[in-house]
């Protein structure tokens, strides 16, 4: 089956910018979707297809993904951008949803 | 707009079934390529996908998950039910419901608030 690898953790400075990886195998060839979730809250689409922003999110956030790397990208990080971040593919051969196993976010 | 509202037992004993309901507004799940799917989340970890229904109704479940889960729906009702048999500790967790508006892409737009489910004796 399918998997994604994500850091467990990723720590970022007041108003610089971080980026969390996504893993998996020839990941380049599928549509990577970003989530955030904060504690106690359920998870807000951040990123779809990859790239795109759905209405409402801050252009701060961005992701690309090629080879086996998908990269979600937060620039001038807030201290409300703490939370964790989930990478998710739909497997369409299967067909089965992958989530990846998380990246909290710390803005120092 | 678009709402999603899990429903159902905050605390479920070890061997009993666990029936959830996801009521939703806002769409129907008889257009083409819309789908219901439902994830779990226990405390402190990561979502794990559980099962999915289409508007076809094709459903998919989690291959770890299969022999215990059920997923249906009621259209007309406006909404989806997941079954999961032989429930254990091991299975407490949030439980979410999410809509998936096009099997193209696989990407969830809208989630409910997620019911916490308990198990214990």
């Amino acid at each position: 089956s399918y998997e994604l690898t994500q850091p467990l953790s990723v720590s970022v400075a007041l108003g610089q910018t971080a980026r969390i990886t996504c893993g998996g195998n020839n990941i380049g060839s599928k549509n990577v979707h970003w989530y955030q979730q904060k504690p106690g809250q359920a998870p807000v689409l951040v990123i779809y297809r990859d790239s795109n922003r759905p209405s409402g999110i801050p252009e701060r956030f961005s992701g690309s993904n090629s080879g086996n790397t998908a990269t979600l990208t937060i620039s001038r990080a807030q201290a409300g951008d703490e939370a964790d971040y989930y990478c998710q593919v739909w497997d369409s051969s299967t067909p089965h949803v992958v989530f990846g196993g998380g990246t909290k976010l710390t803005v120092l | 707009q678009v709402t999603l509202r899990e429903s159902g037992p905050a605390l479920v004993k070890p061997t009993q079934t666990l029936t959830l309901t996801c009521t939703f507004s806002g769409f129907s799940l008889s257009t083409s390529g819309m789908c219901v799917s439902w994830i779990r989340q226990p405390p402190g970890k990561a979502l794990e996908w559980l099962a999915l229904i289409d508007w076809d109704d094709d459903k998919y479940y989690s291959t770890s998950l299969k022999t215990r889960l059920t997923i249906s729906k009621d259209t007309s009702k406006n909404q989806v039910v997941l079954t999961m048999t032989n429930m254990d500790p091991v299975d407490t967790a949030t439980y979410y419901c999410a809509r998936i508006p096009n099997t193209i892409y696989g990407v969830y737009d809208y989630w409910g608030q997620g019911t916490l489910v308990t198990v214990s004796s």
